[in-house]
């Protein structure tokens, strides 16, 4: 069964450094999402990504964070200078979409864990 | 703003017994969609079961069943016949029709005993 790809599974950065999170969706999944977890707390939604722009984003997805499809597969989130508080499991999850049809479910990667120092 | 809770930070079950997973949310909306999914232990979240909001039959998946309370904004997960493989975090996740973004609980950590 086709799943959703993340890499790196953890990254460890130091505070202030770019970090750039890669995420391969499934093939003929049209919406994107970026989620994250920090330890101990619920998954929070981040942004979502169709037709090539953002659809939503959450009030954490400032002016810090861009997401990206650049080449047809792969899909990015961007943080441009990290903060020690964006240390966090991030999630990436695709879509199918049907015409007509809206509760078809979103399916998860395994997660980047993301470590800032 | 929606919001959903998940009371139960962590819970334990006998094999081949029988859990429920509780869920409240709260929403103005009528038409939304409430899901179950599962993460076990450094993998990736897994669909378990939806339920769409207008529908009043309870899904059912195999050992894997939902008690919809739309008025009361309930939506617990039962595991019947428990099994060691079930041993995971459970996320309850509600979508507003339209918007597709998740909303999520915080999770309960299940644990099936031998």
């Amino acid at each position: 069964e086709p799943e959703v790809t993340q890499t790196p599974s953890h990254q460890v950065t130091q505070m202030g450094q770019e970090v750039i999170l890669r995420c391969v969706p499934i093939s003929n999944h049209l919406y994107f999402y970026w989620y994250r977890q920090i330890l101990g707390q619920k998954v929070e939604f981040l942004v979502s990504f169709y037709n090539n722009e953002i659809s939503e984003k959450s009030e954490i997805f400032d002016d810090q964070f861009s997401v990206e499809r650049p080449d047809g597969s792969n899909f990015t989130l961007k943080i441009r200078s990290t903060k020690l508080e964006d240390s966090a499991m991030y999630f990436c999850a695709s879509r199918f979409s049907r015409q007509g049809i809206s509760n078809q479910p979103q399916h998860f990667g395994d997660g980047t864990r993301l470590s800032i120092l | 703003a929606q919001t959903v809770t998940q009371s139960q930070p962590e819970m334990s079950v006998q094999e081949a017994e029988t859990v429920t997973l509780s869920c409240t949310y709260d929403t103005s909306e009528n038409n939304y969609y409430l899901f179950w999914y599962k993460q076990p232990p450094s993998r990736q979240m897994i669909l378990v079961i939806r339920q769409e909001a207008y529908k009043q039959q309870n899904a059912t998946e195999n050992r894997f069943s939902v008690n919809f309370q739309k008025a009361a904004k309930s939506f617990s997960l039962k595991i019947s016949d428990s099994q060691l493989g079930d041993t995971a975090m459970y996320f309850c996740a509600f979508m507003k029709t339209g918007t597709y973004k998740y909303i999520f609980g915080t999770g309960t950590r299940l644990k099936v005993l031998a």
